[in-house]
């Protein structure tokens, strides 16, 4: 079974770019994580969902964040307009479960550099 | 600030030889998970523990938990060279439903 897909794996872009990353969950997991992972912050949650509603955006960082989940197999983390403080790897993670106290499933990961 | 803090942050030990890994956290959980993550890869669940549990095992893994110390071990027996990857503590609030990770430790196997 495939796991968590991410794209792009690599983003390179230049301040004030707009940035747009994707995630497609484990089929059938019913809840989806977004984190943001840096040398100086560790691994943050940055917003969840669960059956595509959000249920914590708190750890969003900014207006400049926001997130979507049209579908139970697909969404979205976009960063407009991004910035050099940004770049991070960004990871979605799903998991089979209304909480947060499952195992979750992690993507390969998104490696955003903004210039 | 991060619910759950690691020690020690890095760790490098002969192979064949046990590793201990320890994670604290400050408030009330209902668990605690153990993740790993290899370089340039995403997480990998390991084991979770309940609040109403104290030790778990898992082939080579042992993982403590005592709330009276708000604190967690994970020792890996027998180490591999396969073993070196950082490896992360996730507690979840009893307040909330979040999960926050720990720093993480840097394991390193030496052959």
């Amino acid at each position: 079974d495939a796991g968590v897909i991410q794209s792009p794996r690599h983003e390179v872009t230049e301040m004030g770019q707009e940035v747009t990353l994707r995630c497609k969950p484990i089929s059938g997991h019913n809840s989806l994580f977004w984190y943001r992972q840096t040398m100086m912050r560790g691994l943050e949650l940055l917003i969840y969902f669960n059956n595509n509603v959000p249920i914590d955006d708190s750890g969003m960082p900014e207006d400049r964040f926001s997130a979507k989940m049209p579908n139970a197999s697909f969404s979205t983390l976009k960063i407009q307009p991004s910035e050099p403080r940004d770049s991070a790897v960004y990871f979605c993670a799903s998991s089979l479960s209304t909480g947060v106290q499952e195992t979750q499933y992690f993507g390969p990961g998104t490696r955003l550099l903004v210039l | 600030s991060q619910q759950g803090e690691e020690d020690p942050q890095a760790l490098s030990i002969q192979e064949g030889e046990n590793a201990t890994m320890n994670c604290s956290y400050k408030t009330s959980i209902n668990n605690l998970q153990w993740y790993r993550q290899n370089s340039g890869r995403g997480l990998v669940h390991l084991i979770l523990i309940r609040s109403n549990e104290r030790e778990k095992h898992s082939g080579r893994l042992r993982v403590t938990l005592d709330t009276s110390k708000k604190s967690s071990s994970l020792l890996i027996t027998a180490s591999r060279a396969a073993d070196t990857a950082s490896y992360f503590c996730a507690s979840e609030y009893s307040s909330a439903s979040k999960i926050i990770f720990g720093s993480g430790t840097r394991l390193s196997i030496r052959p």
